[in-house]
């Protein structure tokens, strides 16, 4: 069965500090996907980023990057000179392909409180 | 440009009542599901659809109902609510059919707050 462990509950630091937000999954599949969803004090969910279990290149976009590492099974998340506008739940969520293609859907972690105090 | 469009974004429910959340999305999105978000819990996977006529148990899918008569359409039924149920449910779409691959990128509703006393 598939997991996905966000080990930090909350996490609080002042504004313009970096943060780093881990992930941890578990799969027997060899194709996956792996997700950043945001979920704002509004309620909503924002997708941040999709990874495919085969590209294993970082990625940066702004102030946000991923690091994909399949040795250790972890797609960690971090917000470089961090504003209070990132304060959120954030979920690091698994997908699973199946041969013949197509999937059920996402397990998501249990979610990350990010708040950044100004 | 509307999306996913869940109704009714609150609900307060007595133990025993039934009830019909809805979910209509305007994309053409062949996939959609229902998810429960609990304190703590993340979000769960009641239940899914790949496409019209279709529909699967997702991780708990206990007191719940699906169908899915359209594409746009995905209404999750409780048919006896319980207190365990109060919670933040989500509904979301993606492009998918069964022959391409998923890639599970996943476009949700605003949620629906439902409270079973």
């Amino acid at each position: 069965a598939q997991k996905v462990t966000q080990a930090q509950t909350e996490i609080s630091v002042v504004e313009k500090e970096d943060v780093t937000l881990d992930c941890v999954y578990e799969t027997r599949d060899t194709t996956y996907y792996l997700f950043w969803y945001k979920q704002p004090p509004s309620g909503e969910l924002v997708f941040l980023i999709r990874r495919n279990s085969f590209d294993e290149q970082n990625e940066i976009s702004g102030r946000y990057s991923w690091n994909f590492q399949k040795s250790t099974s972890s797609f960690n998340f971090t917000i470089t000179a961090s504003q209070v506008v990132d304060s959120a739940v954030y979920f690091c969520a698994l997908s699973e392909v199946y041969s013949g293609g197509g999937a059920d859907g996402l397990t998501f972690g249990k979610g990350t409180h990010l708040i950044i105090q100004p | 440009n509307a999306g996913v469009t869940q109704t009714p974004k609150f609900q307060v429910l007595k133990t025993g009542q039934s009830m019909t959340l809805q979910c209509a999305q305007d994309m053409n999105h062949e996939y959609m599901s229902w998810y429960r978000q609990d304190p703590g819990m993340g979000l769960r996977l009641i239940h899914y659809s790949v496409g019209a006529g279709i529909t699967d148990q997702g991780e708990v899918p206990n007191g719940y109902n699906v169908s899915r008569s359209t594409t746009e359409d995905f209404p999750l039924r409780l048919l006896s609510a319980a207190p365990s149920q109060t919670s933040v449910y989500f509904c979301a779409s993606s492009y998918s059919t069964l022959a391409a691959p998923y890639t599970g990128e996943l476009f949700f509703g605003e949620g629906s707050r439902l409270t079973v006393l």
